[in-house]
């Protein structure tokens, strides 16, 4: 049974372009989160999507970042006009329902230059 | 503030020897409760997972942890650790059934010496 699939695992965006990761979670999980982890501030929740729904998207930035899990393909993270900040590991983690058993991929590296 | 607690940033053990990574947290009622491990480059494996029930739960490669209600702690343990055991340990809590989010910890970078 496969794990849950990101890509790409690395990525190099200049300052003002757009950053596109993609999240395929395991086999027979319909709950998809995703998380940012940076050297000072350690990992962070930022959203929590099923199919076709956002349920929590409380700690996703409110500008520039966007989530989706359409009923068909992964889910995917968006984010527009990246800045230097935005460099950082994004896991995605999914899950087969409560109660709440999450398990990671592999992470996608953004670089932004 | 509701909060994970690791008060070790780096711990270094030898080979061989015993471990234990504390983890604190202060959320109200009793949270579903995680260790994560972390490989550099990697992403995170999930070593154990407490929800209810006996407090001392068993994990994959040999490591166990015990909840203690009075002292709002997880800690991990290991009776012999191993140079593979070398990573970065993560405590994660989900505060309430109602909750979604993972709240981690900052976590703690275990070095293991010959």
């Amino acid at each position: 049974n496969a794990g849950v699939m990101q890509n790409p695992r690395h990525l190099v965006r200049r300052r003002g372009q757009e950053a596109r990761l993609r999240c395929s979670p395991m086999k027979g999980h319909s709950h998809v989160y995703w998380y940012r982890q940076l050297p000072e501030e350690g990992l962070k929740f930022m959203v929590y999507l099923q199919k076709e729904n956002i349920i929590d998207e409380s700690g996703m930035p409110k500008e520039r970042f966007s989530a989706e899990f359409p009923k068909e393909g992964p889910s995917i993270l968006r984010i527009q006009q990246v800045v230097r900040g935005d460099s950082a590991a994004y896991f995605c983690a999914s899950s087969p329902g409560p109660p709440w058993e999450q398990y990671f991929g592999p992470g996608t590296r953004l670089t932004v230059t | 503030a509701q909060s994970v607690t690791q008060p070790d940033i780096h711990i270094t053990v030898s080979e061989g020897a015993s471990l234990e990574l504390r983890c604190n947290y202060s959320y109200g009622a009793t949270p579903y409760l995680f260790w994560y491990v972390q490989s550099p480059g990697q992403g995170l494996q999930l070593l154990l997972k407490y929800f209810s029930g006996d407090t001392l739960v068993q994990g994959i490669k040999g490591f166990e942890a015990e909840f203690k209600r009075s002292q709002s702690s997880f800690n991990l343990r290991k009776p012999s650790v191993h140079w593979s055991d070398a990573a970065e340990y993560f405590c994660a809590v989900v505060p309430n059934q109602a909750g979604t989010a993972l709240i981690f910890g900052k976590g703690t970078t275990l070095s293991v010496s010959s």
